[in-house]
């Protein structure tokens, strides 16, 4: 049973900090990985997504993969209250199915 | 913008009616998908379309789930029967193809709710 696995929080980090999400799976073959933002009772909005080994940056937004370990991470730098919601690890494996996790709960404090 | 559209955005029925939901996905693109959400849990894959063909349907219960992609574009998903436990959040969700690299956009999504 391919997998991938977030811890579901909540994760709660004061208004400027620095949140840092992550995420492992099972599947060897998996080539791309997705974060997702889901505000309570929305649907899923797509953040970013990564396909090579180590960091890419967007705003205040960095994915890190790191193939070798199955990891995967997602940071947001000056958290903002608009921040808290559930973060969606995804994995595309193999076979070109997206995989998700349960998700991680963040919660900014002002 | 271009957005995936779906309907109704909430549905409450009897267990045993029938429900049917409706998705149109970005123009152009060709790989549609239906995804059920359970609260807590992250989406799980209910059926995959390329163009009109289904690529993956291993998770749909096929007893009571139907869908279709009649000319690869919009989309209609059936419940016939209903139970109690498919109380979900029903998403539609489409990418430009289904390849590697593969990001996916989804629509608001159909509460649905049986009673």
């Amino acid at each position: 049973q391919k997998e991938v696995e977030q811890n579901s929080g909540p994760l709660s980090v004061p208004e400027g900090a620095i949140a840092s999400l992550n995420c492992t799976y099972s599947d060897r073959g998996s080539q791309s990985f997705f974060w997702y933002r889901q505000y309570s009772g929305k649907s899923p909005e797509l953040i970013m997504s990564i396909y090579s080994n180590g960091d890419k940056e967007d705003g205040r937004f960095t994915a890190q993969l790191n193939k070798a370990s199955q990891y995967v991470s997602l940071l947001i730098r000056d958290s903002q209250p608009s921040d808290s919601a559930t973060y969606l690890c995804a994995g595309e494996t193999g076979g070109f199915k997206t995989i998700f996790g349960a998700g991680t709960r963040l919660f900014v404090k002002a | 913008e271009a957005e995936v559209a779906q309907s109704p955005r909430y549905k409450i029925t009897e267990k045993s009616q029938a429900v049917a939901f409706w998705c149109d996905p970005i123009s152009g693109h060709a790989t549609l998908y239906w995804y059920r959400q359970i609260l807590g849990q992250g989406p799980e894959l209910l059926v995959q379309f390329q163009d009109e063909s289904v690529v993956d349907d291993s998770q749909l219960p096929k007893d009571r789930f139907s869908a279709e992609r009649l000319k690869g574009v919009d989309s209609t998903l059936k419940i016939q029967p209903a139970e109690l436990g498919d109380s979900a959040m029903y998403l539609c969700a489409s990418s430009l193809a289904g390849r590697s690299y593969n990001e996916q956009f989804f629509g608001p999504g159909t509460r649905l709710t049986v009673l």
